[in-house]
């Protein structure tokens, strides 16, 4: 099974600022790659697939990039409702495995 | 607007069994892949099961393999998944949810509101 690491697992940060969470993979997976956001209570919301595409109606404050085992997503200015729990997920291959998440908190 | 409804939560013991059921409405269900995915307490997400559109093809993770069987009736709209011997570990809200594209997508675009299942003795 292909392995995702993100890190980092919490991190604090105001409003206004530039964010990123990097997403590394056990092995290449091309740009098979998607980013959710979870809020408690919610359902999961799909933000970016392939990499770096935007999934429609997700604001453009939202960015990937990346290919083959490191990803990154971006935050461009952080806004009240980002605060929330950020996923990657490859599907490469099967099992379609999620990273461990990351914690977006208030500072 | 696309709809994804869980049913079938609950608590059970230990070794017991139990089936959830997703309906989904206003898309076309049989052209889609199909999963099932779950978040224990305090935990992430982890992909659970896969469905292929026509059902002719289905996958699992080692966790729940042998365990744990999906199919779907697309006369029904409507996607299970059927959990037996069912362990403290499998505690989680399951959520099914809709492949983005049809055939060979594999990310999700349209999730339920989530099924809890307790295992508790």
């Amino acid at each position: 099974d292909i392995q995702m690491t993100q890190s980092p697992s919490t991190l604090s940060a105001s409003v206004g600022d530039r964010v990123t969470i990097t997403c590394r993979a056990s092995q290449s997976i091309s740009t098979w790659l998607a980013w959710y956001q979870h809020k408690p209570g919610k359902s999961p919301n799909l933000l970016i697939y392939k990499a770096s595409s935007l999934e429609s109606g997700v604001p453009s404050r939202f960015s990937g990039s990346g290919s083959g085992t490191e990803f990154t997503l971006t935050i461009s200015s952080l806004q009240p409702d980002d605060f929330a729990t950020y996923y990657c997920q490859q599907y490469n291959s099967h099992p379609h495995t999620f990273g461990g998440g990351t914690k977006v908190e208030i500072k | 607007q696309v709809q994804l409804v869980e049913s079938g939560g609950g608590v059970v013991q230990p070794g017991g069994s139990l089936r959830l059921s997703c309906v989904a409405s206003e898309f076309t269900f049989s052209r889609f892949d199909m999963y099932w995915v779950r978040q224990a307490p305090g935990k992430g997400l982890e992909w659970v099961a896969f469905i292929r559109n026509d059902g002719s093809n289905k996958d699992f993770a080692e966790s729940v393999k042998g365990r744990f069987t999906i199919s779907r009736d697309n006369s029904k709209n409507t996607l299970y998944l059927q959990m037996n011997s069912l362990k403290i570990g499998d505690t989680a809200v399951y959520y099914c949810a809709k492949d983005a594209l049809p055939r060979f997508g594999g990310y999700f675009d349209y999730w339920g509101q989530g099924a809890l299942v307790t295992v508790s003795s």
